[in-house]
């Protein structure tokens, strides 16, 4: 059974940052892509970046909003993806989802972690 | 990077069928058969229920069926069951990118 645990939410203020983990179980960890998705409270869903396996050279692509303030990494030997988050901004509070990312699609997700930017 | 248009809400009874369109433009929806449909529950986390425009992944009812025509991309479910209930989402690739639909809240009277 795919398993994918975030952590490392809280409350952070303008400008600051914080890193999200995301701990994988369930499936070969290294052959997957992998994604980030965020959800502002009370409002859809929204996408913030991928990086691509090994094979693919592990380069990341990123939505507009965050680019250039969000780094998406892997540690394949131990299972886990991460998300740097600098220069953080009131808008970027959100629910940030884990997800095993596929062909244009988000295979699984993770509960969840909130990150608040708030002074 | 607009998101992709869907309606806000729609409603059925139990045992009818529904449809949300998710409209988009030539540079995601159209251009790609990557469109997939999440489910999600107050409180929970999405989960998909339509991947590659049509495909259902294993598990999911064969009640949920996609379409595309052009730039709108379509959900049907049949025999609407109270379960069914939930916040519907639309996503689709659109070249080294992704955008999701604004949701349509789906109320099974």
């Amino acid at each position: 059974e795919v398993q994918l645990v975030e952590s490392g939410g809280g409350l952070v203020e303008p400008g600051g940052s914080l890193r999200l983990s995301c701990a994988a179980s369930g499936f070969t960890f290294s052959d997957a892509w992998m994604s980030w998705v965020r959800q502002a409270p009370g409002k859809g869903l929204e996408w913030v970046g991928r990086i691509k396996y090994k094979t693919d050279g592990r380069t990341p692509d990123y939505a507009a909003p965050v680019k250039g303030r969000f780094t998406i990494s892997r540690d394949d030997s131990k299972n886990t993806l991460y998300l740097q988050m600098d220069s953080l901004k009131t808008e970027d509070t959100a629910v940030y989802y884990c997800t095993q990312y596929d062909s244009g699609s988000f295979l699984s997700w993770g509960q969840g972690t909130l990150v608040t930017v708030s002074s | 990077q607009s998101a992709l248009t869907q309606p806000a809400s729609v409603s059925g009874s139990p045992g009818q069928s529904i449809t949300i369109s998710c409209t988009g433009t030539s540079s995601d929806v159209g251009s790609y058969n990557f469109v997939s449909w999440y489910l999600q529950h107050p409180g929970k986390a999405p989960k998909i229920m339509i991947y590659e425009v049509s495909k259902r992944p294993s598990g999911v009812s064969n009640r949920f069926s996609g379409s595309k025509s052009g730039n709108t991309a379509s959900l049907t479910i049949s025999g609407l069951q109270a379960e069914d209930e939930a916040d519907y989402y639309c996503c689709s690739y659109a070249g080294n990118r992704l955008v999701f639909g604004g949701g349509t809240k789906l109320t099974v009277l």
